[in-house]
């Protein structure tokens, strides 16, 4: 299956706030809310930030949400800051019983 | 806390079958409810995931790499682990475990990485 789309960067100024999209198919992001947003950092792992599309797991900011509306869903992070600067990777369940993920947002706090 | 750590070679030569292990600490994988994934990351390039086990040793695997990828789990270690066979050097990878919920599907718990280089 195809990578999910996602643009390769975003930039905003500290305290802004930025929107990351991730366009998939009926046959993943349309079709399940099963899509899940990464951050991570140079050198390290993934952290899981969203899950099921707008959920954040314990210990993640409410600068963080996340929204889909039919084949894209969405990651927005309000009031940026520094520390936010890391690379962005979505992920889909997918009809096909797998996983398919974007190809990564390289996000740049001015 | 859960903690996946992967071990094994940094270094394979083509051809040759990359073997790598996860070791899970902090949660058992018998408990159930959990998938256990391999992920890869290509130098400077997006995610990958490769394939799943499940506790009871049910697989599934990308399809684009089906043919040449096994995954087993030994509960006795708590560990699980990845075969990729024929490799070249575009396996050359950072390979990633993770752990995901049954029910959210999304990856919670990763291991830190480990770079596998293929090369002669």
């Amino acid at each position: 299956q195809s990578a999910l789309t996602q643009p390769a960067s975003v930039s905003g100024s500290p305290g802004q706030s930025i929107t990351i999209s991730c366009t998939g198919t009926s046959s993943d992001v349309g079709g399940y809310n099963y899509v899940s947003w990464y951050q991570q950092h140079p050198g390290k792992a993934p952290k899981l930030m969203i899950y099921d599309v707008s959920n954040r797991p314990s210990g993640v900011s409410n600068r963080f949400s996340g929204s889909k509306s039919g084949n894209t869903a969405s990651l927005t992070i309000s009031g940026l800051q520094a520390e936010d600067e890391a690379d962005y990777y979505c992920s889909s369940y997918t009809s096909s019983s797998n996983w398919v993920f974007g190809g990564g947002t390289k996000l740049t706090v001015l | 806390q859960v903690q996946l750590q992967e071990s094994g070679p940094g270094l394979v030569k083509p051809s040759q079958t990359l073997s790598l292990t996860c070791t899970v600490s902090g949660g058992s994988i018998s408990s159930g409810g959990y998938y256990w994934s391999w992920i890869r990351q290509h130098p400077g390039k997006g995610l990958e995931w490769i394939g799943y086990i499940y506790y009871s040793g049910s697989t599934y695997y990308n399809p684009s790499l089906k043919s040449l990828v096994t995954i087993s789990v030994d509960t006795s270690k708590n560990q699980f682990s990845l075969k990729l066979s024929s490799v070249t050097a575009a396996d050359t990878a950072v390979y990633y475990c993770a752990r995901s919920s049954t029910v959210t599907t999304s990856f919670d718990y990763w291991g830190q990485g480990t770079l596998v280089t293929v090369s002669s």
